[in-house]
């Protein structure tokens, strides 16, 4: 079975510094993982995600992740926090099977930005 | 256009009664999901349809709780003799066909409170 888990489940930095946010996977099979963020009383939203390729996925709002398979880790990271960036991060792992994309998730880290 | 909408927003029951939770996907999207979020938890999969048929339900925790998607559209989720351990927020996300190549696009969720 797959699973998900992010170290950390509040991160708090200065706006303008680094953010970085941790998740480590489980899985069987190749995975593909992904990024979503959720501000209050909206949706999910997709910020980035790794299938196959390139290990360094780019994605919106300056975020960017990297696929190390020997870590079993997919990291995200910003280099300059904005406030805006404060809301809560999940992590998420599926696999290519039987044609639905069953997202696992991790059980979120939500980021602070301290102004 | 116009993105995944969820009605109610919010649902207070009491213990034991019958609910159901409407998820108004993006049109023209074949595949819906729905998603369980628990208080400081991640998202866990319920159930997937492609089209009118379920595709996968295995994320169904018992046979209290059933969906339906009668037209490829809209899909209602539906939850008997609630118990208070149901409380959770319910997501439900379209994407434009099954599998990874396919965003999926979460709506805002429904609050459904047991007491």
């Amino acid at each position: 079975a797959q699973s998900v888990t992010q170290l950390g489940s509040h991160v708090s930095v200065s706006e303008g510094a680094l953010v970085l946010l941790r998740c480590n996977y489980s899985s069987s099979v190749p995975p593909y993982l992904f990024w979503y963020v959720q501000y209050p009383n909206q949706g999910l939203q997709l910020l980035l995600k790794y299938t196959t390729g390139a290990t360094l996925v780019k994605g919106i709002n300056g975020f960017e992740a990297e696929f190390k398979k020997s870590e079993t880790s997919f990291h995200l990271t910003k280099p300059s926090a904005h406030m805006s960036d404060a809301a809560e991060y999940f992590c998420a792992v599926s696999d290519d099977m039987g044609g639905a994309q069953k997202l696992v998730f991790g059980q979120g880290t939500r980021l602070t930005i301290n102004p | 256009g116009a993105g995944v909408s969820q009605t109610p927003s919010n649902k207070v029951t009491e213990k034991g009664k019958y609910v159901e939770l409407r998820c108004d996907p993006i049109s023209g999207h074949t595949a819906l999901y729905w998603y369980r979020q628990s208080l400081g938890q991640g998202p866990e999969f319920l159930i997937y349809f492609q089209g009118t048929g379920a595709a996968d339900d295995s994320g169904l925790p018992n046979d209290r709780f059933f969906a339906v998607r009668p037209e490829g559209s809209v899909s209602t989720l539906k939850i008997q003799r609630t118990e208070r351990g149901d409380s959770a927020v319910y997501l439900c996300a379209s994407s434009l066909s099954g599998g990874l190549s396919y965003e999926q696009y979460f709506g805002p969720g429904t609050r459904l409170t047991v007491t």
